[in-house]
């Protein structure tokens, strides 16, 4: 079964600091990925999508993939307490099928 | 990206009965799909809806308990049949864009409380 895993958290970080998120994917086939937001409450918002490995930056956000690992990343530079949410990582598998992660809830102290 | 409107946004509803939620896009889009996701959970696929065709369920999900309807490129309805308090949930509709249409985009959700 096709899978995507991240770590639940609460990851906690404080105010200006780096957060690193972190996923695996289990379909070596997979050749898109993407990362959510989700605020409580809210549906998930689209932050970022990857192609190819190596980094890709996006103001604050930085996501990393490694195909050869079947692994993703993301980073947030200079945190910020509005930064606090769950983020779920997603692989497109083909199809139109796209795999999500449990996600990992973010935490940003002030 | 894509705006995308459903409704209702909340619904409460007796066991039993049957709640249709719909979906709109603001421009035409191949596939539709509609989500559930549980309180502290992640996304569960329900089903895949193309124009023109029967809607592709996954398993676990049934048309009797799930019908979907798909009448244009821009529209889509889930009807949650029959509903029991496990129904409770937030059901998302999402569409397909991009260059190579693998990416997302995510309704507003349907917060369904089943009593």
């Amino acid at each position: 079964q096709k899978e995507v895993e991240q770590n639940s958290g609460p990851l906690s970080v404080p105010e200006g600091a780096i957060a690193s998120l972190n996923c695996t994917y289990s379909d070596r086939g997979s050749q898109s990925f993407f990362w959510y937001r989700q605020y409580s409450g809210k549906s998930p918002e689209l932050i970022m999508s990857i192609y190819s490995n190596g980094d890709k930056e996006d103001g604050r956000f930085t996501a990393q993939l490694n195909k050869a690992s079947q692994y993703v990343s993301l980073l947030i530079r200079d945190s910020q307490p509005s930064d606090s949410a769950t983020y779920l990582c997603a692989a497109y598998t083909g199809g139109f099928k796209t795999i999500f992660g449990a996600g990992t809830r973010l935490f940003v102290k002030a | 990206s894509a705006v995308i409107s459903q409704k209702p946004s909340r619904d409460i509803c007796q066991r039993g009965t049957s709640l249709t939620i719909q979906c709109q896009v603001d421009s035409q889009v191949t596939m539709m799909f509609w989500y559930r996701q549980q309180p502290g959970q992640s996304l569960t696929l329900i089903a895949t809806a193309n124009q023109g065709s029967e809607a592709t369920y996954e398993s676990g999900f049934v048309i009797d308990k799930f019908p979907i309807s798909r009448p244009n490129l821009t529209f889509s309805t889930l009807t949650v049949s029959n509903m029991s308090p496990e129904d409770s949930s937030i059901y998302l509709c999402s569409v397909e864009r991009g260059p190579s249409t693998d990416t997302q985009y995510f309704g507003p959700g349907t917060r369904l409380t089943v009593l």
